[in-house]
């Protein structure tokens, strides 16, 4: 069964909304992190936002925000007034504190393209 | 401070060659990763060092990788000898300690293998 799960290959989005991007994770750890990712087309991997399987607050980090519902074992990014500039590859990860110590498991990652 | 960086950006290789991939992690970061991702598919493990030890190489696929981490500062992973399905982007991390925004990702090696 697939830890991470990323239904959405490809999104599109207008320039100024906001778009929702979906994960979906499968743990039996009580102590996780889950994590999202950006991979612009130069390739970099960048870091977004953190949520904690105990934070009780969902994570925000300037226009990114995670929704984060325990009960449903999901993490979804929320990306308020896209821009241009936010045309990229998107990656969920989790980390299991617990089985797998610090190492990432990743999703399979959604292509966003941000319509002027 | 300077990123994590990965050299080659590009290699293509010809099945049956050796390539020898290199990651200068973050000055002072004592954890290391290396991930791959192989043709649109999702971007897996590979292993993990703490400064010169390797904590988990859990993820390594064959004996045909070799990772080393000499002197607990830059990383080199070598495929000897490479296959076809070795083709893909190979990423390294560094962190500090893993902690809540730990880790920060190099740019990648797209390996080819023809």
């Amino acid at each position: 069964a697939q830890k991470i799960t990323q239904t959405q290959p490809g999104m599109f989005v207008q320039e100024k909304e906001a778009v929702t991007l979906d994960c979906t994770y499968d743990t039996s750890d009580q102590s996780y992190g889950l994590f999202w990712y950006k991979q612009p087309s130069s390739g970099e991997m960048i870091f977004l936002i953190y949520q904690g399987s105990y934070d009780e607050q969902n994570a925000t980090e300037g226009r990114y925000s995670l929704n984060f519902q325990k009960a449903r074992k999901s993490a979804n990014l929320v990306i308020s007034a896209s821009q241009l500039g936010d045309s990229a590859m998107y990656f969920c990860a989790m980390r299991e504190e617990e089985t797998s110590g610090s190492r990432l498991t990743f999703g399979e990652g959604t292509q966003l393209t941000v319509n002027p | 401070e300077a990123g994590v960086t990965q050299f080659p950006s590009h290699s293509v290789i010809e099945k049956g060659q050796t390539v020898t991939l290199r990651c200068d992690p973050i000055s002072g970061h004592d954890n290391l990763y290396w991930y791959r991702r192989v043709m649109g598919k999702e971007i897996k493990f590979l292993l993990h060092f703490v400064k010169e030890s390797k904590q988990d190489e859990s993820g390594m696929p064959n004996n045909r990788f070799l990772a080393e981490r000499t002197g607990g500062t830059y990383s080199t992973l070598k495929v000897q000898p490479a296959e076809l399905e070795d083709s893909g982007v190979y990423f390294c991390a560094s962190s500090h300690n893993w902690l809540k925004r730990g880790y920060t990702f190099g740019s990648g090696t797209r390996l080819t293998v023809v």
